[in-house]
């Protein structure tokens, strides 16, 4: 079945550094891709979004592109804020499946002043 | 800015309980959800339900489960004999093209 596998954390960084989670998935068909984000005590919320090869999906400093070879949507900041410690989830859909969300297990990111 | 609404944020109930997990969609959305992620494991697809009738279930959406949209506002997830592994937090998700979906804060239930 369709599935997502992301890098699992807790990732812990610096502010001002780099990060990237990797996210790759397995589909049946042509999916859909987001990262969502869950800060603490809150919902998920949509990050970023992605439709077909090559997109770049891009939101309050992330990015991601749909890379149909590697079939993969890694989510990049240059630069991270202790704001951005939450936990990020890489999501997939497919219209054939009625659009319903599969979920990677998520990754919790903590950025230290 | 519109948002899912959910009530109430948490819920405590004991085993063989009924409980109604309520969700306010975003007004003008048709297309409904219900996910649901145990403590530690992932976000998992319950259900969808679009012109007032279920689109598309998971193999966890078993007859204990139900979906209603009783009005025009409110979409509500019925759970009729609660289970100890029923616990978890229950996230409404509703989108105006069967594409963004956009999540309310979730119930936490908690079975005893």
């Amino acid at each position: 079945g369709d599935s997502v596998t992301q890098m699992e954390g807790p990732v812990t960084l610096s502010e001002e550094a780099f990060l990237t989670i990797n996210c790759t998935y397995t589909a049946t068909g042509y999916p859909s891709l987001f990262w969502y984000v869950q800060y603490p005590g809150e919902g998920l919320q949509l990050l970023l979004k992605a439709t077909k090869a090559d997109d770049k999906g891009s939101n309050k400093g992330f990015e991601a592109t749909y890379r149909k070879e590697t079939t993969s949507f890694h989510l990049e900041k240059g630069s991270v804020q202790v704001s951005d410690s939450a936990v990020y989830f890489c999501a997939l859909s497919l219209k054939a499946a009625g659009n319903k969300l599969t979920f990677g297990g998520g990754t919790r990111v903590l950025v230290k002043p | 800015e519109p948002e899912v609404t959910q009530t109430p944020s948490h819920q405590v109930t004991q085993m063989g309980q009924e409980v109604i997990l309520r969700c306010v969609p975003i007004s003008n959305h048709l297309y409904f959800y219900w996910y649901r992620q145990i403590l530690g494991q992932k976000v998992e697809f319950l259900v969808s339900f679009y012109n007032n009738e279920i689109s598309e279930k998971s193999e966890i959406f078993d007859d204990q489960f139900s979906v209603e949209r009783p009005d025009g506002s409110n979409f509500t997830l019925k759970i009729r004999s609660t289970k100890l592994e029923d616990s978890a937090m229950y996230f409404c998700a509703s989108s105006g093209d069967a594409y963004e979906q956009y999540f309310g804060p979730g119930t936490r239930l908690t079975v005893t």
